[in-house]
Formats: structure tokens, C-alpha cells, sequence
């Protein structure tokens, strides 16, 4: 089946450093989404990016599709940065599978 | 912005017995899903519906039912719940379709099964 695998799965960072987290894929997908989850919480959707560059506030989501590989980049980060990111594919399906995540630390 | 909620938030169940997780979505999304999150496995997809009479089953379906009602409603049906079902379960809407589009999750509900 489609396999999501997200690296590293954990990150501790000082606050103003940058991010660089990475997520391969098994099959090819229509739909790619990155989610970030607070602590002990739920689930917001950051950015939709399945092929190309986006950019969001201080996220870059860059999607090379042919190679499977997504990454999402977090300039200048902060305390409340913290929290675990979540990549997902649809697959040409119409429901997500959700790779392990990067638990990202940053420290004052 | 789109609105999830689910029932109960926290729940303790004795084992063998029924436990119904509920959700309601008031954005009027055709598509609604139930995960469960557990460390070492992250979000699996249990069941989901395309729309009021549907359910499909997803990845790890086993144990579990679902029911749409509604439009607005999609429920998680443990009839005999056992301690593997001991989990934290998000219910999600949203469409997968076209771009820019998302789903919106629920604050999760944390079972225990003892």
C-alpha cells in the first residue's frame, strides 16, 4: 500500500533558526498536504502542495512529484513552533494517509 | 472556518462493552473520516463516508462500525470494545477535490478500554 515516511522524526532547534523537514512518498499523489499538531491536540492543515512551490507566512512547501519527495521549510523559528508536522497523500484516492511525523523542539 | 466537533472528549469503557464516538460537521462537507493516532503508528484511517448513507470502510476497519445519518453527522461504533481499542480517535470532513483543499479535524476523542 502507499507509504508516507517523514525525516527527521524529531527536531530540537533554537528560536531563529530554520527548519528543513522531508517527506517521501510510495505512489503518486494528486493531493499533498502538510498538517501541524499541537501537543496533546489536533490537527491543522498548513499548506496543500502537491507539485510546484508555496509559500505561506514563514512556511516553503517545494513538491518534486517525479521523485516523490515533498519538504516544508521553517524560516526563523519560534517557541511556539513547537509541535509535530504531519504529511499526508491522497494517492488519487479521496482520503489521506498520514506519515509518523517530525516532532519539531524549539528552544529559547 | 469549518467546524468539527466531536463526543465525548474523554471516555473509560470496560471491555466487551459498547462505546459510540460521535461527530458533527456544520460546513455542509460531503466527505467525513474517523483516525485513530497511536504513538509508533501515527493516524490510521478506520472509516469514512462520501456522504448521509454511506460508509466505506479503510484501512483498519476490524472492530469497529460506522454510521452517516446525515449530512452533518458520522458516528464510530465499538460494539465490543477491547483494550487494543484504547486510542485517541479524530473525526475529520472536508474535500479531497480540486486544489487547495483540505480536511478539518475534530479535538480528538481519548478512549480507554480497561
Amino acid at each position: 500500500g502507499q507509504q508516507v515516511q517523514q525525516s527527521p522524526s524529531s527536531l530540537v532547534l533554537q528560536e531563529g533558526e530554520n527548519a528543513e523537514l522531508q517527506c517521501n512518498f510510495s505512489s503518486t499523489a494528486t493531493q499533498l498536504q502538510w498538517f501541524y499538531q499541537s501537543p496533546g491536540g489536533s490537527l491543522v492543515s498548513l499548506l496543500s502542495n502537491p507539485s510546484g512551490t508555496k509559500h505561506t507566512g514563514r512556511l516553503t512547501s517545494t513538491t518534486v512529484t517525479k521523485e516523490r519527495r515533498s519538504s516544508l521549510h521553517i524560516s526563523s523559528s519560534q517557541t511556539t513552533d513547537s509541535g509535530t508536522y504531519l504529511c499526508a497523500i491522497d494517492g488519487n484516492t479521496r482520503k489521506l494517509i498520514f506519515g509518523l511525523g517530525t516532532t519539531l523542539q524549539v528552544q529559547p | 472556518e469549518a467546524a468539527v466537533t466531536q463526543s465525548p472528549r474523554n471516555k473509560v469503557a470496560v471491555t466487551g462493552g459498547k462505546v459510540t464516538l460521535s461527530c458533527n460537521q456544520t460546513n455542509n462537507h460531503n466527505n467525513m473520516y474517523w483516525y485513530r493516532q497511536d504513538t509508533g503508528h501515527g493516524l490510521r484511517l478506520i472509516h469514512y463516508s462520501y456522504g448521509a448513507g454511506s460508509t466505506e470502510k479503510g484501512d483498519i476497519p476490524d472492530g469497529y462500525k460506522a454510521s452517516r445519518p446525515s449530512q452533518e453527522n458520522f458516528s464510530l461504533i465499538l460494539e465490543l470494545a477491547t483494550p487494543s481499542q484504547t486510542s485517541v480517535y479524530f473525526c475529520a470532513s472536508g474535500d479531497l477535490t480540486g486544489s487547495g483543499n483540505t480536511l478539518y479535524f475534530g479535538e480528538g476523542s481519548r478512549l480507554i478500554v480497561v
